[in-house]
C-alpha cells in the first residue's frame, strides 16, 4: 500500500535560520509531489510541485525553494527564515486516477 | 484561471441541525474534478469526495450530500444532523487534467469553511 511520510511533526526555529523539511512516498513510482502551506486561520496556497525528479515549478515567489532528489522524496527549503514564513506544511502526492493524499503535515513556528 | 470560492467563513450551529457548505468554482476545461476535504484540529487532511465534471448525480454517504451543479458551477455540501465530532474547517478543491500528465494538475483549494457544533 502507498504511504507518505512528512517530518517533523513540529518545529520551532529562529529568524535567519536554515530550513529543511522532507516528504517521502512508497508503495508508487514517479508521483506527483507537491508542497502546501496553510498559515494561520487561512486556506492551503500551493507552494510547489513537481512531476519528475528534477523538475519543480514553483507557483509562489517566496523566501522557499523545494527539490526532488529522488523519485519519492520531496523537501522544501530555506536558507534564511523569515517569520512570514510560519504556518502548516503539508506535501501530498498523486499518480493517477486524480488521488490525492497528503502526510500528516508539519507545523512551523519562526521565532 | 482556476478558482475555487467558499463564501462562508465559519459556521456554527447546534447539534442535529443541518448544514449546508457551500462551494463555487472557475474553470475553463470541461473535463475537470472536484473535492471536499476534513480538516480537524489535529490537521491533517481527510478526503471526503472526489467527482469528475461528467457526472452530476448528487452523491449520499450517511449523514453527507453533495450537489453538484454545473449549470451554476457550484459543488455544496450537505451535512444532515449535524454532531460534534463534524466540528472542523471544510475544504473544496479542483484539479484539472495536466495535458501531459495523467495524475492530473495540481488541487487548488478554497479559502475552507470553518464548522463548530455545538452541544
Amino acid at each position: 500500500s502507498q504511504t507518505i511520510h512528512q517530518w517533523p511533526a513540529t518545529l520551532v526555529q529562529p529568524v535567519g535560520s536554515p530550513l529543511s523539511l522532507e516528504c517521502t512516498v512508497e508503495g508508487t513510482s514517479n508521483p506527483n509531489l507537491y508542497w502546501y502551506r496553510q498559515a494561520a486561520g487561512r486556506g492551503l496556497q500551493l507552494l510547489f510541485y513537481s512531476v519528475g525528479i528534477g523538475q519543480i515549478s514553483s507557483e509562489v515567489p517566496q523566501n522557499l525553494s523545494a527539490s526532488r532528489p529522488q523519485d519519492r522524496q520531496f523537501i522544501l527549503s530555506s536558507k534564511k527564515l523569515l517569520l512570514s514564513d510560519s504556518g502548516f506544511y503539508l506535501c501530498a502526492w498523486s499518480a493517477g486516477n486524480y488521488g490525492y493524499t497528503f502526510g500528516s503535515g508539519t507545523r512551523l513556528t519562526v521565532v | 484561471a482556476q478558482k475555487v470560492t467558499q463564501a462562508q467563513t465559519e459556521i456554527s450551529v447546534v447539534e442535529k441541525e443541518d448544514v449546508t457548505l457551500d462551494c463555487v468554482y472557475e474553470t475553463r476545461d470541461t473535463t475537470y474534478y472536484l473535492f471536499w476535504y476534513k480538516q480537524p484540529p489535529s490537521g491533517e487532511l481527510v478526503f471526503l469526495i472526489r467527482r469528475n465534471s461528467f457526472d452530476e448525480q448528487n452523491e449520499i454517504s450517511g449523514r453527507y450530500s453533495w450537489n453538484f451543479q454545473k449549470s451554476t458551477s457550484s459543488f455544496n455540501f450537505t451535512i444532515t444532523a449535524s454532531q460534534v465530532v463534524d466540528s472542523a474547517v471544510y475544504f473544496c478543491a479542483l484539479s484539472e487534467p495536466h495535458p501531459l500528465d495523467q495524475a492530473g494538475t495540481a488541487l487548488i483549494f478554497g479559502k475552507g469553511t470553518t464548522l463548530s457544533v455545538s452541544s
